[in-house]
């Protein structure tokens, strides 16, 4: 079993639409959890910063973790052209070190 | 805002040739990360880097590897004979903190021939 899962889309949605991204993991010492957006041949750029389960909200950005279900979600409200991207999970252990597991992104495409 | 550089944005080399891919971290963060992106697959770590040593390394990160801080600025990953499978994006990053946010640079494009 994978570390982290990730679906990989590709994902096309609708202009204002509500999307949904998710990961699932099996290690569960992962303690800090984070979205990445990466635009193609760019650097991944940080979204969203998490420790431990519970919601997190910054503009149109959710981010939720359930550690009991070892998975977290993503929600972008009222999509844009501009939020077309990859998504990437990532996730750490806490006191471990600071590497950090990756999944292998979701392609996400608004349309107009 | 501060960001993470990265320098070149693209290096071509011949197989068994030696590069060194440089990085500017953000000025006041002290943990520093090299992960590598081969095309398609997923952003993979590399080493982390503190206090002038190496924190933790995968097991990517081989005897064909180093990184260092030549200076108060600057931090690179050297690869000493490269291999066709060497080619890949690889990004540096930079925390503030051990459990700081990592702030990635925009790659450096590999291409071994």
């Amino acid at each position: 079993q994978k570390e982290v899962e990730q679906d990989p889309g590709p994902l096309s949605v609708p202009e204002g639409a509500i999307v949904s991204l998710n990961c699932t993991y099996s290690n569960s010492a992962f303690q800090y959890f984070m979205w990445y957006r990466q635009y193609s041949r760019k650097g991944p750029e940080l979204l969203m910063y998490t420790y431990s389960s519970g919601n997190k909200e910054d503009g149109r950005f959710t981010a939720q973790v359930d550690k009991s279900s070892k998975y977290i979600s993503l929600f972008i409200r009222d999509s844009q052209p501009s939020d077309s991207a990859t998504y990437l999970c990532a996730m750490r252990v806490t006191g471990g070190g600071n590497k950090l597991t990756f999944g292998t992104g979701t392609q996400l495409k608004v349309e107009l | 805002e501060p960001e993470v550089t990265q320098t070149p944005s693209h290096q071509v080399t011949q197989m068994g040739q030696e590069v060194i891919l440089r990085c500017v971290p953000i000025s006041n963060h002290l943990y520093f990360y090299w992960y590598r992106q081969i095309l398609g697959q997923k952003v993979e770590f590399l080493v982390s880097f503190y206090n002038n040593e190496i924190s933790e390394k995968s097991e990517i990160f081989d005897d064909q590897f180093s990184v260092e801080r030549p200076d108060g600025s600057n931090f690179t990953l050297k690869i000493r004979s490269t291999k066709l499978e060497d080619s890949a994006m690889y990004f540096c990053a930079s925390s503030e903190t051990v459990e700081g946010e990592q702030y990635f640079g925009p790659g450096t494009r590999l291409t071994v021939t």
